[in-house]
This record gives C-alpha cells, sequence and structure tokens, in this order.
C-alpha cells in the first residue's frame, strides 16, 4: 500500500540552527500539507501546496519557514532559525485531489535545545 | 475559526463497551473527517461524511452529521483495547483540514 514517508523520525538541534525536514508523498498525489502537533496538543495546520507553489499557510507559518517540492517527488519543510517553541511533531500529508482523506507520515520529531 | 472540538477530552470504558465521541465545528464544511492518532504515531484516516450524508457506517464506526447543529458523532461499538488512541474530528471547507483538540479514548480490558 502506498505511504507517505518522513525523514528524519527525530532531529535535536540547537536554537538558531536550519532545520530541513523531508518527506515523499504518496506518487500520484496532488496536494501537500505539512502538519504540526506539540506534545499533547492537537494537530495545527501549517500550510498546503499545489502546483508547485504555496496555496495556502496558517500564520505559524512565518517567515522562518518555507517548503518546496525540488526534484518533483521530495516535499521539504525548512525551518532558518529554530526556536525552542518549533519543538513538535511535523507531520506531512498528501491527497490526491482538494477534498478527501490525507494521507499522513508518521511524523519528525524536532527538538529544539 | 472552524476549528472542530471534541467531547469529552477524555473517556475511559471497558472492553465491548460503545465509545461515543461529539465534534462541534463553527463554519460551513465540505465534509467532515475522523482520524485516529496512536500515541507517538501519525495520524490514520477512519471516515469522512459530505456535508450533504447524516449518517455513515464502516465496520464498527458509526458517524453521524448534523449540519444544522454544526456537530458529528463517532461510535465505536463493542470497544476493543486495540481501540485506545486518541480521535480527532477534521473539518474542510476549502480544501485544508482543520483539526480539533481530541478525545483521549483508553479502552481497559
Amino acid at each position: 500500500e502506498p505511504e507517505v514517508t518522513q525523514t528524519p523520525s527525530h532531529q535535536v538541534t540547537q536554537m538558531g540552527q536550519e532545520v530541513i525536514l523531508r518527506c515523499v508523498p504518496i506518487s500520484n498525489h496532488l496536494y501537500f500539507y505539512w502538519y504540526r502537533q506539540i506534545l499533547g496538543q492537537k494537530v495545527e495546520f501549517l500550510v498546503s501546496f499545489y502546483n508547485n507553489e504555496i496555496s495556502e499557510k496558517s500564520e505559524i507559518f512565518d517567515d522562518q519557514f518555507s517548503v518546496e517540492r525540488p526534484d518533483g517527488s521530495n516535499f521539504t519543510l525548512k525551518i532558518r532559525s529554530t526556536k525552542l517553541e518549533d519543538s513538535a511533531m511535523y507531520f506531512c500529508a498528501s491527497i490526491g485531489y482538494s477534498t478527501g482523506e490525507l494521507f499522513f507520515g508518521e511524523g519528525s520529531r524536532l527538538t529544539v535545545l | 475559526s472552524q476549528q472542530g472540538e471534541e467531547d469529552p477530552q477524555a473517556l475511559s470504558i471497558q472492553e465491548g463497551e460503545n465509545a461515543t465521541m461529539n465534534c462541534s465545528y463553527k463554519t460551513s464544511i465540505n465534509n467532515l473527517q475522523w482520524y485516529r492518532q496512536n500515541s507517538g504515531r501519525g495520524l490514520v484516516h477512519l471516515i469522512l461524511i459530505r456535508s450533504n450524508e447524516r449518517e455513515k457506517h464502516s465496520g464498527r464506526l458509526r458517524v453521524t452529521l448534523d449540519t444544522s447543529k454544526k456537530s458529528s458523532s463517532l461510535l465505536i461499538t463493542a470497544s476493543r483495547a486495540a481501540d485506545t488512541a486518541s480521535y480527532f474530528c477534521a473539518t474542510d471547507a476549502r480544501g485544508k483540514l482543520i483539526f480539533g483538540q481530541g478525545t483521549e479514548l483508553s479502552v481497559k480490558p
């Protein structure tokens, strides 16, 4: 069964460092998303991506965040200068069309020290 | 905000009992979805109900939707210990899903 894969599963970084989280969505999907979940809290929408551009982003997704799909398969989330409060699980998800079930990866746990 | 809010926040039942979780939301939606999350894992889609549907079944799951009250419920019948997880409703209005706080379900063997 096709699945969304994410790497790394866990990353520990120092405050102020840049972090890149990687995702390989399901191959024939068209819409891609990043969500985050701070420990014990709800899953929060960060950004959606379609046709090689951001289609929507939340207020969390400020100038420190960026996304790209550099090679047509990987979908990356970059945090330029990490803060303590960026510590969370980051989930990538994809769907084949705009209103349907999301397929989530297992997440990347980011710990900022 | 159109986010869903689940109720209760936590639910503890015995194996074999039914579990009911509720979700309320604020704005018009295209569909409402329920997801499950085991501790430390990703979210798994359970069921999607469209705004023109009132009830949907999938195995031991039954979902209802009342758009006039902007609410939905998820019923898990004959619960099992393996059903222990967090359950989230998510509303879709413009192609993105907004998740609620979730209900933490514990099923005791």
